[in-house]
C-alpha cells in the first residue's frame, strides 16, 4: 500500500523560505521509472505542477518556479524535500505530494499540507 | 508553459452524459499520449481517474472515458451519478520534460 505525507510549517513569512518534507512508502525511489512530485493548489484555485525527481535523481522543475525550487531525495529515510525561496503570499496555497510511476500521471497523493505566508 | 485550457463548469442530470475538454498545444496534449485526469472531491487530493490518454487506473468505474484529438483531450462521463459531482482537471506532459495542468472545470449534477 503506497502512502504519502507532507509535513512542514503551516505559516511563514514573505521572503523567507519553505521547506516541505514528503515522507512515503509502499514504494522504493530507487525501483527505475519512478517518481515524486510536488503540486500546489491556492484557496479555490487550480492544480499546479512543481516538481519532480525520478529514482535516478533526475530533476524537473516548472519553468516559472526554477529559480526558486528544488527538489532532493533521501532513499533511505523514504522522503523527499522541496524548498520555495523568497515566499510571497501569491504562494499561500495546500501543497502536495505525489508518486508517479512514470513522471507523466500521480497515481498516489499525499493529504496536502496547507502553507499561508504571512507577516 | 501555459495552463492547459478546460471549461470553468459543465453540469448534467443523473444518468446522461458529459464531456469536458481540454486544449493544449502541439508541445504538450498534442504531443504526447500521457494526458491524465483528475477527480477533486472538496477538501480532499486529486484522485487520478484516467492516464495516458484512454486508461483507467484499477477500481475506476467504466463510465469514465477519455479520447485525445489534435491538441485537445477529452473526458467522457456516462450514467452520470451524484457522486461524480466534483472538480476535475486534466494535466499532460510537455516537449520541456515537465508536466501542466489544467485551470479545471467544476461538475455540477442536476
Amino acid at each position: 500500500q503506497i502512502t504519502l505525507k507532507e509535513s512542514g510549517p503551516t505559516l511563514v513569512k514573505p521572503t523567507q523560505t519553505l521547506t516541505l518534507t514528503c515522507t512515503f512508502s509502499g514504494f522504493s525511489l530507487s525501483t527505475s521509472g519512478v517518481g515524486v512530485g510536488w503540486i500546489r493548489q491556492p484557496p479555490g484555485k487550480a492544480l499546479e505542477w512543481l516538481a519532480l525527481i525520478y529514482w535516478n535523481d533526475d530533476k524537473r522543475y516548472s519553468p516559472s518556479l526554477k529559480s526558486r525550487l528544488t527538489i532532493t531525495k533521501d532513499t533511505s529515510k523514504n522522503q523527499v524535500v522541496l524548498t520555495m525561496t523568497n515566499m510571497d503570499p501569491v504562494d499561500t496555497a495546500t501543497y502536495y505530494c505525489a508518486h508517479s510511476k512514470d513522471g507523466y500521471n500521480f497515481g498516489y497523493w499525499g493529504q496536502g499540507t496547507l502553507v499561508t505566508v504571512s507577516s | 508553459q501555459s495552463a492547459l485550457t478546460q471549461p470553468a463548469s459543465v453540469s448534467g442530470s443523473p444518468g446522461q452524459s458529459i464531456t469536458i475538454s481540454c486544449t493544449g498545444t502541439s508541445s504538450d496534449v498534442g504531443g504526447y499520449n500521457y494526458v491524465s485526469w483528475y477527480q477533486q472531491h472538496p477538501g480532499k487530493a486529486p484522485k487520478l481517474m484516467i492516464y495516458e490518454v484512454s486508461n483507467r487506473p484499477s477500481g475506476v468505474p467504466d463510465r469514465f472515458s477519455g479520447s485525445k484529438s489534435g491538441n485537445t483531450a477529452s473526458l467522457t462521463i456516462s450514467g452520470l451519478q451524484a457522486e461524480d459531482e466534483a472538480d476535475y482537471y486534466c494535466s499532460s506532459y510537455t516537449s520541456s520534460s515537465t508536466v501542466v495542468f489544467g485551470g479545471g472545470t467544476k461538475l455540477t449534477v442536476l
